[in-house]
This record gives structure tokens, sequence and C-alpha cells, in this order.
């Protein structure tokens, strides 16, 4: 079945700083990669998601891209802001069903 | 923050006992999933369903329950053959089974004493 690894596992960036976090799945169908940000005690919610047939999105600060062939992806955070702490999970869909996720990485943005 | 709940926010359980977690959503969402969170891992797949009356296990369903008898209710009961049961639980749903973004609850903080 659909594997996804995520690295690293910690990340402590100065504010300002960009951030990148990088994922690689094994189940070259999968066709559906978001990203989730889940901070302390909380649910985590949608920042980004990112779809096979486009290479790379953006919204604002975060962007994602996707390399199918490497199958890899990874989330890149500019401008880094106390606010962006927190663990940032990433996912792949293997089928229509379900999503797999990553281990998380834990952000830290210092001031 | 609306949409999805559940309850309760902490629940204990001795050793042998079952346990229900409730998980109820407004959003009219087809899809509804239950996930187990605990330190330093990822989100794992315990059960999901994609429609009323029918549900699949997920990647550690071993140990634990569902059903799914109304749109808007996805219950799981922790049974006592779940060995290590003590994590944080996320019930989370999406509008259909296809790509589509999943919106979680609050979560479950089940300790067992």
């Amino acid at each position: 079945g659909e594997n996804v690894e995520q690295h690293p596992s910690t990340l402590s960036v100065q504010e300002g700083d960009s951030a990148v976090i990088k994922c690689t799945y094994s189940d070259s169908a999968s066709n559906y990669f978001p990203w989730y940000k889940q901070e302390l005690g909380k649910r985590p919610q949608l920042i980004i998601d990112i779809r096979s047939n486009v290479g790379e999105k953006k919204d604002q600060r975060i962007a994602v891209t996707l390399n199918k062939t490497a199958k890899h992806f990874s989330l890149h955070i500019t401008e880094t802001q106390p606010e962006d702490s927190a663990v940032y999970f990433c996912a792949a869909s293997p089928n229509t069903d379900k999503l797999i996720f990553g281990t998380g990485t834990r952000l830290q943005v210092f001031p | 923050d609306g949409g999805i709940t559940q309850s309760p926010k902490y629940l204990f359980r001795k050793e042998g006992q079952n346990v229900t977690l409730s998980c109820e959503q407004n959003l009219n969402h087809d899809a509804m999933y239950w996930y187990r969170q605990d330190p330093g891992q990822g989100l794992r797949l315990i059960y999901y369903s994609q429609i009323v009356n029918d549900f699949q296990k997920g990647d550690i369903a071993e140990g634990y329950s569902v059903s799914r008898e109304k749109k808007e209710s996805f219950p799981l009961t922790v049974t006592s053959a779940q060995k290590n049961p003590t994590a944080f639980y996320l019930c989370a749903s999406s509008v259909t089974r296809t790509y589509n973004e999943q919106f979680f609850g609050p979560g479950t903080r089940l300790t067992v004493l």
C-alpha cells in the first residue's frame, strides 16, 4: 500500500526565513496531496493542496511543489512568522477513498 | 469551528472496558473517517465510511468497531481487545469519496488507567 515519508521531523527557523518540508510517496497512482497544519491542542486544518495535474500551487506565503516522476512533494513557507509554529502533516491519496499521512514536522519559528 | 463535533474531549477508561467516542457532523458530508494520533506519529486511519450503512477497515482497525446508521453520525467503539488504546482520536468528514478536503473534529483524548 501507499507509504508517505516526511522530513525533517523538527525544523527551527528564524522569523523571516523560509521553511521547506519534504514528503515522498510510494504509490504512483496517488493523485491528491494535501498539507495540514495542527497547532498545539487543536485539530488539523488544511492549508494547501495540490492535484497530480499541477506542478506548483501558491497561496500567499505558502507554496507546494509536486514532482510526479520522483514521487515527492514539498511545502514552502516564506517570510515565516511565530504564528507559523505548529506541526505540519503531508498526505497522499492512493485512491479516492482515503488519505495516507506522513509522520509530521514540528516547525518552530523564533522571533 | 462548528460543523463536526466530538465528545467527550477527555475520556478515561479502565482496562477491560469498552468505550464509545462520539462524532457528529452537520455539513451534510457523505464520507467520515476515524484516525488515531500518537506522539511523533502521523494520523493513522482506523475506519472510514463513504455512505450510510457502509464502512471499511483502515490500517489499524483491530480492537475497534464503528457504525454508520445515520449520515451525520459515526461513533467509534474502542474495545477491550485494543491493547494500547491511550491516544488522541480524531474524526473527520469530507463532501464525497473523491479527492476532497477532510474537515477534522476537535478530537478526544482517551487515557487507559
